[in-house]
């Protein structure tokens, strides 16, 4: 079985702080893939990146970075200098035979 | 491109009526999937389709749900007859291929919220 634990179920920060979202999965699959989508209070979600098992490398693209560390089973996500528009719920999910996501957390970048 | 369109976007029906939600996947796409979001949660799958056939529906309340994609390109969800627990957004995806070797990525709409009262 797949699982995912968002811990934190709301955030909340001033404007140009960095933020850290959590992410810890379950899955007994060697192979499978782990993102994380941003849900605007539109409500469609939105991907944000995508990162296979195989491939610890840390990502960055502009203000966020993904920090994958398979021995602890985490895939943490930093939001550097926020601004307001980067809140949203953000959710972490895992994905090897189907995308299971996490309970989100909450952003909420105030001015 | 064209994104995933659903439709309605809002409904609002009594407890025991009956409900239809509709998506138009992007085109080219074999793979679609319709989640079902309750307030507060991530979406969770209630089916998967690989052009019209069914790969997962596994999580799909078949007493009362059910799903179509007959010609392999749009898919119409219903609900008969709903219940109060039923209250959630309807999210459809679509994608290239549901091979785990292969790139996956889904693509979402922009929800039904549906609210049964």
């Amino acid at each position: 079985a797949q699982k995912v634990t968002q811990a934190q179920t709301e955030i909340s920060v001033v404007e140009k702080e960095d933020v850290t979202l959590d992410c810890v999965y379950e899955t007994r699959d060697t192979t499978y893939y782990l993102f994380w989508y941003k849900q605007p209070p539109s409500g469609e979600l939105v991907f944000l990146i995508r990162r296979n098992s195989f491939d610890e490398q840390n990502e960055i693209s502009g203000r966020y970075s993904w920090n994958f560390q398979k021995s602890t089973s985490s895939f943490n996500f930093t939001i550097t200098a926020s601004q307001v528009v980067d809140s949203a719920v953000y959710f972490c999910a895992v994905r090897a035979q189907k995308l299971v996501f996490g309970q989100g957390t909450r952003l909420t970048i105030n001015p | 491109e064209a994104g995933v369109a659903q439709s309605p976007r809002y409904k609002i029906i009594e407890k025991r009526q009956s409900v239809a939600f509709w998506c138009n996947p992007i085109s080219g796409h074999a793979t679609l999937y319709w989640y079902q979001q309750i307030l507060g949660q991530g979406p969770k799958l209630l089916i998967q389709f690989q052009n019209n056939g069914v790969v997962d529906d596994s999580q799909l309340p078949k007493d009362r749900f059910s799903a179509e994609r007959l010609k392999g390109v749009d898919s119409t969800l219903k609900i008969q007859p709903a219940k109060l627990e039923d209250s959630a957004v309807y999210l459809c995806a679509s994608g290239g291929s549901s091979g785990l070797s292969s790139y996956n990525e889904q693509f979402f709409g922009p929800g039904t919220r549906l609210t049964v009262l």
